[in-house]
Order: C-alpha cells, then sequence, then structure tokens
C-alpha cells in the first residue's frame, strides 16, 4: 500500500543548530513530491517540488533533496522564525488518471532562541 | 506562486444548520480542486476530488450527500456542509492544480466550530 512517512514526529532545535527531517515513501509511481511548511491555523505554503532521484532545491536555509525512498529536508542554522509543521507530499496517480496528493503526518519543528 | 483564496477563514454554526465554504484560484484556471480535512495535529485526510464541470470523486468513508462538492467554473470549487453536527468541526482546507501541472496550492483554511 503507498504511503508516505515522516520523521520525527517532533523536533526542538536551538537557533543555529542545523538539521535534517525525513520523509520516506512507498508508491508505485511517483509523479513528485513536494514540501510544505504549515504555520497554526493556516494552509500549507508551497516550498518544493522533487521529481527525480539526485535531485537538490534550496531555499534560504532550507535544501531538499531526494533519492528513490526518501526525501530530506535540510535546515542549516535555523532561526526561531522557522519554527512550524513541515508536510511530505507525494503525488500518486489513481486509477481515473487524476494525480492524487497524499500528505505525510509533518514534522512539528520548533526552534528556540 | 499561485494564489488560491479560501473564504471564510473561521465559521461559527448551529447543528443541524448547513454551511458553505468557497475556494478560488485568483490568477489561473484551477482544473482540479482538492478538498482535505484536518484534525489537531493530524495530517490533511482529502476528501474528494473534483474536476471542472463534472461530479466530485470522494474518498472511501467521506459521505457525499453531506459534504457537498460544486465546480462549476474554473475558478471556483465550493464544498457545503450539510446538516452540520459537532464532530464537523474541524479544519477544512481546499488546494488547486491547473494544466497538467503536479503542483498543488493550497487556501488559506477554513476553522468550522458546529456548536
Amino acid at each position: 500500500e503507498d504511503q508516505v512517512t515522516q520523521s520525527p514526529e517532533a523536533l526542538r532545535l536551538q537557533e543555529g543548530e542545523s538539521s535534517s527531517l525525513n520523509c520516506s515513501y512507498t508508491v508505485s509511481g511517483l509523479r513528485g513530491l513536494f514540501w510544505y511548511r504549515q504555520d497554526p491555523g493556516k494552509g500549507p505554503e508551497f516550498l518544493f517540488t522533487l521529481y527525480s532521484a539526485g535531485e537538490e532545491k534550496e531555499k534560504e536555509r532550507l535544501k531538499a533533496t531526494l533519492t528513490k525512498k526518501e526525501s530530506f529536508l535540510h535546515i542549516t542554522a535555523p532561526k526561531p522564525e522557522d519554527s512550524a509543521t513541515y508536510l511530505c507530499a507525494v503525488q500518486l496517480i489513481s486509477a481515473g488518471g487524476s494525480y492524487i496528493p497524499t500528505f505525510g503526518r509533518g514534522t512539528s519543528l520548533i526552534v528556540h532562541p | 506562486g499561485a494564489v488560491v483564496s479560501q473564504h471564510p477563514s473561521r465559521v461559527i454554526c448551529k447543528s443541524g444548520t448547513s454551511v458553505k465554504i468557497e475556494c478560488r484560484s485568483l490568477d489561473f484556471q484551477a482544473t482540479t480542486m482538492f478538498w482535505y480535512r484536518q484534525f489537531p495535529k493530524q495530517s490533511l485526510m482529502l476528501m474528494a476530488t473534483s474536476n471542472e464541470g463534472s461530479k466530485a470523486t470522494y474518498e472511501q468513508g467521506v459521505e457525499k450527500d453531506k459534504f457537498l462538492i460544486n465546480h462549476a467554473s474554473l475558478t471556483l470549487s465550493t464544498l457545503t456542509v450539510t446538516s452540520a453536527h459537532p464532530e464537523d468541526s474541524s479544519f477544512y482546507i481546499c488546494s488547486a492544480t491547473f494544466g497538467g501541472s503536479t503542483e498543488a496550492f493550497f487556501g488559506q483554511g477554513t476553522r468550522l466550530t458546529v456548536v
């Protein structure tokens, strides 16, 4: 069964303490892996799309990488404003041919000053 | 990036009444819109997928007569929660894609409280 698993569930960092979030997936037809940031009470904000193993994308202190089994979101020297829940999603193709976004449970990141 | 606007952001309604949530794509034509439900500290659970001009496809366990979805135009989809009950209280989020893109853009979400 296709699924998306994110770890850790929660992560507390000190400001400046770099770390990585993991998203592992088991899908039969990957059509893109996405990272989103979600602040409390808000909808997810798009960060990155990765399509093929070996691909990397960067935005400010964030860098996303992709392998055939998992994706990492690296956070370098985080700041308190990076505190949020980070969601990983994969696009699966339904029997009807539509793209179906499927989300992991997310990693709740808190960065202490 | 593309902008998706969801309205209202918060709504409180009485048990037994219906409430409508709107999702608009502001700067693109959304060929497909998705409706999600999110419980506290949980991930987004897909409720249904709607394509403009056709009936929505509901996920297993989602009552189509309770959660009415209308995607009448390429820029607007609505979710109506009918005969709302307190257990329908949740955070509802829409997203939209366009053309052959696999990227989905999300609305701000709607916090529904049924009292």
